[in-house]
């Protein structure tokens, strides 16, 4: 049971050219989230899925875009990179919906990501 | 909106010290709420967690008290080792359904 995994661990990028973050689950959930995490800014949702074919926007999902074909894969797309979207990229997953009462979120290893 | 507030960092304390990180909350109807650790290089993962007033959620000797009337959640550990030395994160879950964390917080425990 591997848990939650992330591809790939470390990214660099140039301004403009595209690339997919690839998250995985092994645990069944049916809920998945990406998250941006920077320094002094804690973790922010980039968007999240409550099920396989379903999206939803986050907090800052501007120059992001997200699939969810199957149930255990959600992918993050970043269209044309720009040196503000550099950051650590971490997916999550969880039983249920956040906000039931209790539901906890499962975190992968994450993606740097440095755009130049 | 909902939003969390900890405690400004670092946070440098010796082998066997008292920790405390304080983390208040701002939130519409009742929440749960957790705090969540992230060691060195790796992904967040649970540390404990309250669903409603006055629970208390412990794991690996830290505890943290669910205070509805004065809105924090504030973290506690009688003696803290070195291997606790991580970036803590306090979060809530509301009725929008989504998980709002706080800023973070760097522990460093020195031997």
């Amino acid at each position: 049971n591997a848990g939650v995994t992330q591809t790939p661990k470390f990214r660099v990028l140039k301004t403009g050219q595209s690339m997919t973050l690839l998250c995985a689950q092994d645990m069944n959930h049916e809920y998945m989230y990406w998250y941006r995490q920077d320094p002094g800014m804690g973790l922010r949702l980039i968007h999240y899925s409550v099920g396989e074919g379903t999206t939803a926007k986050g907090e800052v999902p501007d120059g992001y875009n997200v699939s969810r074909l199957k149930k255990q894969n959600f992918l993050l797309g970043l269209e044309s990179a720009a040196p503000s979207q550099t950051s650590v990229y971490f997916c999550a997953s969880s039983p249920g919906l956040a906000g039931g009462p209790g539901e906890t979120q499962y975190f992968g290893p994450g993606t740097r990501l440095l755009v130049l | 909106g909902n939003s969390v507030t900890q405690m400004e960092g670092p946070v440098t304390l010796s082998e066997e010290a008292f920790l405390t990180i304080n983390c208040t909350y701002t939130a519409t109807g009742y929440p749960s709420l957790f705090w969540y650790v992230q060691y060195p290089g790796e992904g967040l993962q649970l540390l404990l967690k309250a669903t409603k007033a006055d629970d208390k959620g412990s794991n690996k000797g830290f505890e943290a008290t669910y205070r509805k009337e004065t809105t924090s959640f504030h973290l506690e550990k009688g003696s803290v080792q070195v291997s606790d030395s991580a970036v803590y994160f306090c979060a809530l879950s509301g009725a929008n359904s989504k998980l709002t964390f706080g800023k973070g917080i760097t522990l460093s425990v020195r031997p």
